[in-house]
């Protein structure tokens, strides 16, 4: 039972164009959004996240959406660079409390 | 340098042999998790710690023990390893807070392979 999915396995972006990585979940007790980016041969690391009380979070040029109603969250990279390139994860909790669920992860290629 | 490490990074063994994977962090956190990462599965928690003495499942615990006897320490000991345990597994840490800021701070990894 996936409960956040990454239907994505992988994205390949033009250097300068958006990147838009998308996420689907399917437990409405879900509150609290984070992404994280993998680079290979280390553990992941925080990228952004967002409270389902907004519907928007930015840093930078990192952007992460939220629709609760559609239960998707989106993360879009303006302008994508090559260094983006690495594996996202979207995970999700409920409440505050501590267990975390992660998505499959898509792979972003930015091509220079 | 704040951060989380394990040992070893990577790891081969045999069927049944038992190991334990250690998992360290400096930066006085009081929460702590292992999980592993496989191929099209993504990253899935194994055990969780929100103190000393307190553990909880995750969602893949089986065939997995932990223990968290001081703070900065959570090592994850497979008693009797199976091939189906090979994988590359993460311990990860972040100040326990009901406010949800769940961010976790991620050990390198440990790659191992059970034959």
């Amino acid at each position: 039972d996936q409960q956040v999915k990454q239907n994505s396995p992988s994205l390949s972006v033009q250097e300068g164009r958006i990147s838009i990585l998308n996420c689907d979940y399917t437990n409405s007790m879900f509150d609290y959004f984070l992404w994280y980016k993998k680079y290979p041969a280390e553990g992941p690391t925080f990228l952004i996240s967002i409270s389902s009380i907004k519907d928007k979070n930015e840093d930078g040029r990192f952007t992460v959406f939220l629709n609760k109603s559609a239960k998707h969250l989106s993360l879009h990279i303006v302008p994508s660079q090559p260094g983006d390139s690495a594996v996202y994860f979207c995970a999700a909790s409920a409440g505050g409390y501590q267990k975390v669920t992660f998505g499959t992860g898509t792979k972003l290629q930015v091509i220079p | 340098e704040a951060q989380v490490t394990q040992n070893p990074r990577y790891l081969i063994t045999v069927t049944g042999k038992k190991l334990t994977v250690t998992c360290s962090q400096n930066m006085n956190h009081e929460y702590m998790s292992w999980y592993r990462q496989d191929p099209g599965l993504g990253l899935r928690q194994i055990y969780y710690s929100m103190n000393v003495e307190v553990t909880d499942k995750g969602d893949v615990p089986e065939g997995y023990k932990v223990s968290r006897k001081e703070k900065r320490n959570f090592p994850l000991i497979l008693e009797s390893p199976s091939p189906n345990q090979t994988s590359l597994y993460f311990c990860a840490s972040s100040p326990t807070s009901f406010s949800s800021y769940n961010e976790q701070f991620f050990g390198p990894g440990t790659r191992l392979t059970v034959l």
